[in-house]
């Protein structure tokens, strides 16, 4: 079974300038989640999706940051303009109620980087 | 203000030995509390799930406990190996948070050959 899979690996981008992450969740799995990691610290949830509905976005910086989740599969969390401040790693994961899992399958990331 | 706190340090430990990691929270009430591990350049992986109520869960090498009381988990790996390296998340799940996580910081393990 596939994994979860992000695309692009790694992006450097000057501030200022658009980016946009794309995310596959594994087949199946109904929920869909961005999370952003800085440096030595834990996953922070950006937002959550149920198929295609953006269920909690409340730590989603809506001024530069969106997603979209078309047709409840693929998902695209975008930053325009990124500041120096969005240098991270952004974590897409996605899990499934089947069974009552609560396991949270990840991506490997995309890691940014703002100069 | 809610917090989760592990081990405020990186842990180094001899290869054969039990390897002990903390997690302490404040001002939550988890139904759930989870373990993942993660490898450089990795996103984390699910290791285990405990239930606030039950006590112990055991997997393998792994074992988890969880204090409502103390509001503590503690994660323990025993006859350790050098490829148990990793960062270790735990991770709360309220009941009403419909799978919502929330990450504690790591405690990032090293076993010695």
């Amino acid at each position: 079974e596939a994994g979860v899979v992000q695309s692009p690996r790694y992006k450097i981008i000057e501030k200022k300038q658009p980016v946009a992450f794309w995310c596959n969740p594994i087949s199946g799995h109904n929920t869909l989640y961005w999370y952003r990691q800085n440096l030595g610290q834990g996953p922070e949830l950006l937002i959550r999706y149920e198929n295609e509905e953006a269920v909690d976005d409340s730590q989603l910086p809506k001024d530069r940051f969106s997603a979209e989740r078309l047709k409840g599969v693929d998902s695209t969390l975008k930053i325009q303009p990124a500041e120096l401040g969005d240098s991270a790693v952004y974590l897409c994961a996605s899990s499934t109620l089947a069974g009552g899992s609560h396991e949270q399958f990840f991506g490997p990331g995309t890691r940014l980087t703002v100069l | 203000s809610q917090k989760i706190e592990q081990n405020s340090e990186a842990l180094n430990i001899q290869e054969g030995k039990t390897a002990t990691l903390t997690c302490n929270y404040t001002n939550y009430s988890p139904a759930y509390l989870q373990w993942y591990r993660q490898d450089p350049g990795r996103g984390p992986v699910f290791l285990l799930l405990i239930r606030e109520n039950e006590k112990e869960k055991r997997k393998e090498r792994l074992k988890v406990t969880f204090d409502t009381t103390l509001k503590q988990s503690l994660f323990h790996i025993t006859a350790s190996q050098p490829a148990d390296s990793a960062t270790y998340l735990c991770a709360l799940e309220t009941s009403g948070s419909a799978r919502q996580l929330t990450f504690g910081s790591g405690t990032q393990l090293t076993v010695l050959p």
